[in-house]
């Protein structure tokens, strides 16, 4: 069955370090892939998404992903974390064909120490 | 633009009642979509349309139902309601396949 992997489910990292949330995909037709993130009580925002071209992508708020088709990978990094990048990340994919159903990784829980 | 919304935001039902969740867009978008959020679960499509009149089963059906008759709205039906439709659920939508989908706020629901 089509899947994402989150191995990470709760990260800790101090302010100002850098981070990579890992997010791998099982093999299928074209994926276009998602990072979504969740603050307490909120909905989900997109932090970036990557359809074609460049497979490195830059979102908002300063993450970037880089898509890694050899390795079914797209890993999600910041170079300098901040207090408030700590929320919950999902990864997700589409499949073309798929009518648009996003499969969802279970999340990543990031915590910011001051 | 308001994007999606959802209501209401929380809601407690006793086993057996029933309600529904309304979603609306105004964005214009033809694809809809439910999904529950349970912890360390991820989100699950419930049911999804991919536009007015028309609508699919997910990955978790069982104990919902839909329906679709406009492009801006895409409730959620509940019939009886059991203790495991304890979640939270968010109403998304797209406008083409493979796209962005934007999310609601999403409503608490809790089943007792």
């Amino acid at each position: 069955a089509q899947s994402v992997t989150q191995p990470d489910i709760h990260i800790t990292v101090s302010e100002g370090a850098s981070l990579e949330l890992r997010c791998n995909y099982s093999y299928g037709a074209t994926p276009y892939l998602f990072w979504y993130v969740q603050s307490p009580g909120q909905g989900l925002q997109l932090l970036l998404k990557y359809f074609s071209g460049d497979t490195l992508v830059q979102g908002i708020k300063g993450f970037e992903a880089e898509f890694k088709r050899s390795q079914s990978s797209f890993n999600l990094r910041k170079p300098s974390v901040h207090w408030s990048d700590a929320a919950e990340y999902f990864c997700a994919v589409v499949y073309s064909g798929n009518t648009g159903k996003l499969i969802f990784g279970q999340g990543t829980t990031l915590q910011v120490k001051p | 633009n308001a994007g999606v919304t959802q209501t209401p935001k929380f809601r407690i039902l006793k086993i057996g009642q029933s309600m529904t969740l309304q979603c609306t867009q105004d964005m214009n978008h033809n694809y809809m979509y439910w999904y529950r959020q349970d912890p360390g679960m991820g989100l699950k499509l419930i049911y999804y349309s991919v536009g007015a009149g028309i609508t699919d089963k997910g990955e978790v059906p069982n104990g919902y139902n839909v329906s679709r008759s406009t492009t801006e709205d895409f409730p959620l039906r509940l019939e009886l309601a059991a203790p495991s439709q304890t979640s939270v659920y968010f109403c998304a939508s797209s406008p083409r396949v493979e796209d962005t989908q934007y999310f609601g706020p999403g409503t608490r629901l809790t089943v007792l």
